[in-house]
């Protein structure tokens, strides 16, 4: 099965500074890429994601990368602010055609990301 | 999106109890997935419920522990049965919109 590999598992930077996230993944056939945040006592929030057909996408001060020859892709944030204090997952399916549907989400092991003010 | 509630939102249960946790998602849904994670760690899936059909295990998850209804295209219900202290986790409903998923805020569940 596919295997999802996350760093750094904690990550500290100065308010206003950009923050990257970096995950790998094993399965070739894994072709969407979704990042998820998760505030403390909240279910994980998806923040932006991506599909194999595509290397790179924005959303204002997020962005993801991905590389399909080297299987990894990468999450940044520019400009960081406090209320982006959070736990980040990156995670990859293999969707399933049939109906449309999507398969389950193998999840990295998370990056506690803390903006120091 | 999709907006996914969950009942309990926590509970504190002694071992050997059962309990069974509520999964409402807002409009109908094909695919509705159960997920574990275990404190300070990441998401593991439990299993995916679709309607109208047996619920889809994955390795180390079985029915006899974690048996799941999915009556309609909008409710699903996981049960964590006969527990153990080592099943103190939070339990995460999702839903799929096409490849996106979408999560509910989960369960936390303490069992002693």
């Amino acid at each position: 099965g596919e295997n999802v590999e996350q760093h750094p598992s904690t990550l500290s930077v100065q308010e206003g500074d950009s923050a990257v996230i970096k995950c790998t993944y094993s399965d070739s056939a894994s072709n969407y890429f979704p990042w998820y945040k998760q505030e403390l006592g909240k279910g994980p929030q998806l923040i932006i994601d991506i599909r194999s057909n595509v290397g790179e996408k924005k959303d204002q001060r997020i962005a993801v990368t991905l590389n399909k020859t080297a299987k990894h892709f990468s999450l940044h944030i520019t400009e960081t602010q406090p209320e982006d204090s959070a736990v980040y997952f990156c995670a990859a399916s293999i969707p399933m055609y049939s109906g449309g549907g999507a398969d389950g989400l193998t999840f990295g092991k998370g990056t506690h990301l803390i903006i120091q003010p | 999106s999709a907006v996914i509630s969950q009942k309990p939102s926590r509970d504190i249960c002694q071992r050997g109890t059962s309990l069974t946790i509520q999964c409402q998602v807002d409009s109908q849904v094909t695919m509705m997935f159960w997920y574990r994670q275990q404190p300070g760690q990441s998401l593991t899936l439990i299993a995916t419920a679709n309607q109208g059909s047996e619920a889809t295990y994955e390795s180390g998850f079985v029915i006899d522990k974690f048996p799941i209804s999915r009556p309609n295209l909008t409710f699903s219900t996981l049960t964590v049965s006969n527990m153990s202290p080592e099943d103190s986790s939070i339990y995460l409903c999702s839903v799929s919109r096409g490849e996106t998923q979408y999560f509910g805020p989960g369960t936390r569940l303490l069992v002693l």
